[in-house]
């Protein structure tokens, strides 16, 4: 069964460094999206991508990060300058079916990210 | 701030029984809404979704919508012991941002 893979599965960086998290989508999916999962906390959104571009993001979502999809497989989430609130689980996800349809978004397993 | 709400639980239930999970949402735009079980450091996983009121079943789940009053639940019937798990409430408008509730820990007792 295709699944979303997500690479690395932990990683640990000082504040203040840069982190790619990489995400491979299931292949036929269209919309990517990323959330994070502070412990113990809700999970939230961070930010959907379509077609090459930013389709909707949350407060969240500042100008410290970014996305890429950089070829047709991966699709990465940048945080350019980790801070210690930034220690989360991040999740990718991805969809086939349009939000306002009949949308079934699958989750990858998670990066756990830990900002030092 | 839209916001879903759960409780936290945690909700404990004998093997066997039915468990009832509850969720209201704040937003009366939200158009879709969806159940995702987690277990302990791994990912939400898609459970059930529901758009239109009433109720859709689904083995045994069973999801209720009431948009008048804001509310969600998920039914779980005989439930068993792997059942055990974070139940999350998601909710989403018209666009792509999905909102999730706080979660629900069930036990389910053997």
């Amino acid at each position: 069964e295709p699944e979303v893979t997500q690479t690395p599965s932990h990683q640990v960086t000082q504040m203040g460094q840069e982190v790619i998290l990489r995400c491979v989508p299931i292949s036929n999916h269209l919309y990517f999206y990323w959330y994070r999962q502070i412990l113990g906390q809700k999970v939230e959104f961070l930010v959907s991508f379509y077609n090459n571009e930013i389709s909707e993001k949350s407060e969240i979502f500042d100008d410290q990060f970014s996305v890429e999809r950089p070829d047709g497989s991966n699709f990465t989430l940048k945080i350019r300058s980790t801070k210690l609130e930034d220690s989360a689980m991040y999740f990718c996800a991805s969809s086939v079916f349009d939000p306002g349809g009949a949308d079934t978004q699958y989750f990858g397993p998670g990066t756990r990210l830990t900002v030092l | 701030q839209k916001e879903v709400e759960q409780n936290s639980g945690p909700l404990s239930v004998p093997e066997g029984a039915i468990a009832s999970l509850n969720c209201t949402y704040s937003d009366r735009g939200s158009q879709s809404f969806f159940w995702y079980r987690q277990y302990s450091g791994k990912s939400p996983e898609l459970i059930m979704f529901i758009y239109s009121n009433g109720d859709k079943e689904d083995g045994r789940f069973t999801a209720q919508l009431n948009k008048a009053s804001q509310y969600v639940s998920l039914l779980i019937r005989d439930s068993q012991p792997s059942d055990s798990a974070t139940y999350l409430c998601a909710v989403r408008g018209g666009g792509f941002k999905t909102i999730f509730g706080a979660g629900t820990r069930l036990f389910v007792k053997a």
